[in-house]
């Protein structure tokens, strides 16, 4: 599987500023995948980013809100603007396995807490 | 570090003991399986597959089990390791989800010494 690692660990951060978070693979992956995962909670997709073209997003998340880029086979960032305490939550990047079914793998995650 | 599973339900066993977590899924469509442990201040580590036309796996001491019928899938662990307390999710896929995973609610384990 993969190596994934994710930038920053963790973050405390003031409500209406924005917080970039980045997910580096340690290999060229096609499908990489943004989710959320507020306290206590599961996990909720965010989008998906696919390298060279615009990321898709899933019921309840805006580009806007959300903004993604994905530059290159190894590398995406999604980005949480305009942030409010609901925010609060862990931020993880996960990538699609080489095998033939939908395996995925994850990054450690990103704690934000908006305060 | 603190815990992503305070709200879920929590399944407690003895070391040694063999552990059995469950998950229902809603969609009768859904054709690959996933279980994922997710230990306090990690990301999900995949643990074991499985695809519908099969109603059984198994791995290095954990097995999945699959029941189509009633739409429920389980996992066992056997001879429980403190190292297993973790969250466990299950996520479910199918062809008009594409690539994507549904994640369950997910079941805390804690392994009593």
């Amino acid at each position: 599987s993969a190596v994934i690692s994710q930038k920053p660990s963790r973050d405390i951060c003031q409500r209406g500023t924005s917080l970039t978070i980045q997910c580096q693979v340690d290999s060229q992956v096609t499908m990489m995948f943004w989710y959320r995962q507020q306290p206590g909670q599961s996990l909720t997709l965010i989008a998906t980013a696919n390298q060279g073209s615009e990321a898709t997003y899933e019921s309840g998340f805006v580009i806007d809100k959300f903004p993604i880029s994905r530059p290159n086979l190894t590398f995406s960032t999604l980005t949480v603007s305009n942030m409010s305490p609901e925010d609060s939550s862990i931020y993880l990047c996960s990538v699609e396995g080489q095998g033939a079914t939908y395996e995925q793998y994850f990054g450690p995650g990103t704690r934000l807490t908006v305060t | 570090g603190e815990s992503v599973g305070l709200h879920l339900p929590t399944l407690s066993v003895q070391e040694g003991d063999n552990s059995i977590i469950n998950c229902a899924y809603s969609n009768s469509a859904s054709d690959y399986f996933i279980w994922y442990k997710q230990e306090s201040g990690k990301g999900p580590q995949f643990i074991i597959d499985i695809r519908s036309n099969m109603d059984k796996r198994q791995g290095q001491r954990v097995t999945v089990l699959l029941n189509k019928t009633v739409k429920h899938l389980s996992l066992q662990i056997a001879a429980t390791q403190p190292g297993d307390s973790a969250v466990y999710f299950c996520a479910e896929s199918n062809m008009e989800y594409g690539n994507k995973l549904v994640f369950g609610a997910g079941t805390i384990l804690r392994v009593k010494s």
